[in-house]
């Protein structure tokens, strides 16, 4: 069975510093989503990462991911304070009855 | 921009009251999925339609909750009786395809929050 582990779960930083949020999975899959969740809000769609070594960049996130080791990573560059949310990775379980297996979420704070 | 549309966007209701959700996908979105977030928690799937048929309703509690999408394109989920452990915001998300074919990306809807008091 598929499980998706995110850490950290809570994240404080300051702006203008840069952290990476990882997303482990205990299986093999061929892709991976990262969402965005502001609170009491709905999921956005930030990216999607289809293939081993696939690299993604949006404004400051960068995700990328590695199959072998079966992690990714959401990196964010020169916080600010906009990027204060809720950050979740999924995984397809690429099974016979696929579906989006989703880890916990990562709260980031961004601090002036 | 197209938008999965979701009401009521806010529920509250007393425990064994019988409550339902509507949702209406993007258009020509053959995948439709409801799933639960409690707070502080990732998505939950319950159920999830190709069309107007179940692909998979493995975690959605059957004895209380029920879905349908008879037309293929919008979608209730009905919780008869309510329980206090079903406080909960209840997502609703289309996609064009099947997960595993193309990048195929989950829009999710605004969400219905629910309280059972």
């Amino acid at each position: 069975e598929l499980k998706v582990e995110q850490n950290p779960l809570f994240l404080s930083m300051q702006e203008g510093k840069n952290y990476t949020i990882y997303c482990n999975y205990s299986t093999t899959s061929d892709r991976l989503y990262w969402y965005r969740q502001d609170p009491g809000k709905s999921l956005e769609s930030l990216f999607v990462l289809l293939s081993n070594g696939a690299v993604k960049q949006e404004g400051r996130l960068m995700a990328s991911l590695d199959t072998k080791a079966r992690l990714s990573t959401l990196h964010i560059t020169a916080a600010v304070h906009d990027l204060s949310a809720t950050y979740f990775c999924a995984v397809d379980n690429a099974g016979n009855n696929r579906k989006l297996i989703w880890g916990l979420g990562t709260s980031l704070a961004v601090n002036p | 921009e197209a938008e999965v549309a979701q009401s009521p966007r806010y529920k509250i209701t007393e425990k064994s009251q019988a409550v339902a959700f509507w949702c209406d996908p993007i258009s020509g979105h053959a995948t439709l999925y409801w799933y639960r977030q409690i707070l502080g928690q990732g998505p939950e799937l319950l159920v999830q339609f190709q069309d107007e048929s179940v692909v998979d309703d493995s975690q959605l509690p059957k004895d209380r909750f029920s879905a349908e999408r008879l037309k293929g394109v919008d979608s209730t989920l009905k919780i008869q009786p309510a329980e206090l452990g079903d406080s909960a915001m209840y997502l609703c998300a289309s996609s064009l395809g099947f997960l595993g074919s193309g990048a195929n990306v989950l829009t999710f809807g605004a969400g219905s929050r629910l309280t059972v008091l």
